[in-house]
């Protein structure tokens, strides 16, 4: 069973240029979240998908990210227009769906993004 | 708020020795903890999840304990090998705040052969 994938693996872009980011969780996972890690930081959460809806999206910094997930697949995060502290290591993570929390989650290798 | 702390934050050991990191959380309301490692340049990788009923997990030479109560759990390493050496990050599942995971800072493992 192939496990989250993430691409692109590094993205160096300019400030003020737009990046999406790419993940595809596990086959049947409903559950899929955001996480990143700034330089010297904890990992901290972004947002939480259940299957196409946004479950909980408090921990986005603010509107420059838009994240997405058309038919419940795949997600996309987009960094609109970058800025410099943007720059870190972006986490998908899936897990199954049944009960509150129960679930291992799984982690895909992540997405460096630098923006200079 | 959930705060989540590791200590410490490195470690070097030598090759065989066993050794404990140690979680701390504030708030004992979770679902659930997950200890993670992560190699450099490298994704997380899920080593034991215990949930909030349960009192410790094994995998191997790993045994991961936890005390909701106190907010705390260990995680201990039997015989230590220099392939061990990674950060070692603890992660809780909050009741409060959603299912997201609250992460700790981590701790550097230096495994010496």
């Amino acid at each position: 069973e192939a496990g989250v994938t993430q691409f692109p693996s590094h993205s160096v872009i300019e400030k003020g240029q737009t990046v999406t980011l790419r993940c595809d969780p596990i086959s049947g996972h409903d559950n899929l979240y955001w996480y990143r890690r700034v330089m010297g930081k904890e990992i901290k959460f972004l947002l939480h998908f259940v299957k196409e809806s946004k479950q909980d999206e408090s921990g986005m910094p603010n509107n420059r990210f838009l994240a997405e997930r058309t038919g419940g697949t795949y997600s996309t995060l987009k960094v609109q227009p970058a800025e410099l502290e943007d720059s870190g290591v972006y986490f998908c993570a899936s897990s199954q769906s049944r009960g509150q929390g129960y679930y291992e989650q799984y982690f895909g290798p992540g997405t460096r993004l630098t923006v200079t | 708020k959930q705060e989540v702390t590791q200590i410490p934050a490195a470690l070097s050991v030598p090759e065989g020795e066993n050794l404990v990191l140690n979680c701390s959380f504030t708030d004992s309301a979770i679902y659930n903890l997950q200890w993670f490692r992560q190699d450099p340049g490298k994704g997380l990788t899920s080593l034991l999840l215990i949930q909030s009923s349960q009192r410790e997990q094994t995998s191997g030479r790993l045994n991961a304990s936890l005390d909701k109560s106190s907010g705390r759990s260990t995680l201990y390493i039997a015989a230590s090998q220099p392939g061990d050496s990674a950060t070692y990050l603890c992660a809780v599942r909050v009741k409060n705040y959603g299912q997201n995971f609250v992460f700790g800072p981590g701790t550097r493992l230096s495994v010496l052969p």
